[in-house]
């Protein structure tokens, strides 16, 4: 069956280090997001990349990077981590149509310490 | 802009109870709505949408209608069970845009 994995599912980092979160699907949806969950703010999108070598800053880019090499990937990148990034962080992916639904990967819970 | 407020938690019910969880949003443009329901260590899973006014999406008993006059689209289920149990989000997207906004999620906890 088709699916969407993330990886870690939990990490532990400390303040200034280099972390990427894995993101696979194998639907070969075009469409790949990143959102980060936080108490009282719901899903915020961070990065979202619609198709190869195409990527975009969503509404809380800052910090975080993506690249997008192939369809069934999306790394996200925190380029020096920090405690303001402790989250639970989802990946996603939808066809290219207009009320494409998005699928979403299970989740990471990042602590930055 | 584009947003979504949602009736803040946790709601609380015992089985058999009826549920509403109320959910406006803002939007320029035609947006569809939708809502997500999370269960315990799980990532989003749709629950169910609709794209265009007076459309009633539904599913698993659940159902909400999107009304553009009071732009509303709220959760309602006749008879909730424990393992309704979860967190519930609203969301929007505009037509052809692959931007989703989502509320900041209400908690229902369904007592026996």
């Amino acid at each position: 069956d088709a699916e969407i994995t993330q990886s870690p599912r939990h990490k532990i980092t400390e303040t200034g280090r280099q972390v990427t979160l894995a993101c696979h699907q194998t639907w070969n949806h075009n469409n790949m997001f990143w959102y980060r969950q936080d108490l009282g703010h719901g899903l915020r999108l961070i990065h979202y990349s619609y198709g190869v070598h195409d990527t975009n800053k969503g509404e809380v880019s800052d910090g975080y990077s993506v690249s997008r090499s192939n369809t069934e990937d999306l790394p996200l990148t925190l380029e020096s981590a920090a405690s303001s990034q402790t989250s639970v962080y989802f990946c996603a992916s939808s066809v290219v149509q207009a009320f494409g639904t998005q699928y979403f990967g299970p989740g990471t819970r990042l602590t930055v310490l | 802009g584009n947003s979504v407020t949602q009736m803040e938690g946790p709601v609380t019910l015992s089985e058999e109870a009826f549920l509403t969880i109320n959910c406006t949003y803002t939007a320029t443009g035609y947006p569809s709505l939708f809502w997500y329901v999370q269960y315990p260590g799980e990532g989003l899973q749709l629950l169910l949408k609709a794209t265009k006014a007076d459309d009633k999406g539904s599913n698993k008993g659940f159902e909400a209608t999107y009304r553009k006059e009071t732009t509303s689209f709220h959760l309602e289920k006749g008879s909730v069970q424990v393992s309704d149990s979860a967190v519930y989000f609203c969301a929007l997207r505009i037509y052809n845009n692959n931007d989703m906004r989502f509320g900041a999620g209400t908690r229902l906890t369904v007592k026996p």
